[in-house]
């Protein structure tokens, strides 16, 4: 399995602003994950982070809006950018082990834009 | 496209008793798994149990089991003597091969066990 950890838990920001969250993994992965949850909604993948290569991001997000660092295999970083109140949602990173058959997340950042 | 569909927004269980969440899936692509999590109110994702499509006998994990059927495409949870504690959301999700690690979510069932 695999241990991941995320910062922060949750924050409150004003509209405008950016936030960055940070994932750690207790061990080295070639491929993170980035998901999002609105609010009573299901989870939806934003971007792959690969080390060494630009993320790769899902239809309907942008580099822009959502920057991903990964610069070593056990660390990834997704900035929301440009925050407006529906930016509000859970983001979860997520690492796959072995040859994916198990696929663990991150504690989640509940984010809150006012 | 691909695609998972979970048709029951709620349900309701005794304590003790068994339960089952449907879960049916989409793709073309014949190489694929698919993952049930769980979701409490704390928001975190805890992995439940996985089936790949290759794998010949259903998949258990201790009350978890997951009941697989190919041609129906159906990977319903089965979770047996239900704990107060089993009330979460419940997500099906699957990945294909092709798509190696990105999984596709269903939009979850919430579980409420009653005492």
């Amino acid at each position: 399995s695999a241990v991941i950890s995320q910062k922060p838990s949750r924050d409150i920001c004003q509209r405008g602003t950016s936030l960055t969250i940070q994932c750690q993994v207790d061990s080295q992965v070639t491929m993170m994950f980035w998901y999002r949850q609105q609010p009573g909604q299901s989870l939806t993948l934003i971007a792959t982070a690969n080390q060494g290569s630009e993320a790769t991001y899902e239809s309907g997000f942008v580099i822009d809006k959502f920057p991903i660092s990964r610069p070593n295999l056990t660390f990834s970083t997704l900035t929301v950018s440009n925050m407006s109140p529906e930016d509000s949602s859970i983001y979860l990173c997520s690492v796959g082990t072995g040859d994916y058959n198990e696929q663990f997340f991150g504690p989640g950042t509940r984010l809150t834009v006012l | 496209a691909q695609k998972i569909t979970q048709t029951q927004p709620g349900m309701f269980v005794q304590e003790k008793e068994a339960v089952t969440l449907d879960c049916t899936y989409d793709t073309s692509d014949p190489s694929y798994g698919l993952f049930w999590y769980k979701q409490p109110s704390s928001g975190e994702m805890i992995f439940l149990i996985y089936q790949g499509s290759y794998d010949q006998q259903n998949a258990t994990e201790g009350r978890y089991s997951l009941n697989f059927q190919k041609a129906r495409k159906s990977a319903n949870l089965v979770i047996s003597a239900s704990q107060l504690g089993d009330s979460a959301m419940y997500f099906c999700a699957m990945r294909t091969y092709s798509n190696t690690g990105k999984l596709i979510f269903g939009q979850g069932t919430t579980l409420q066990v009653k005492p």
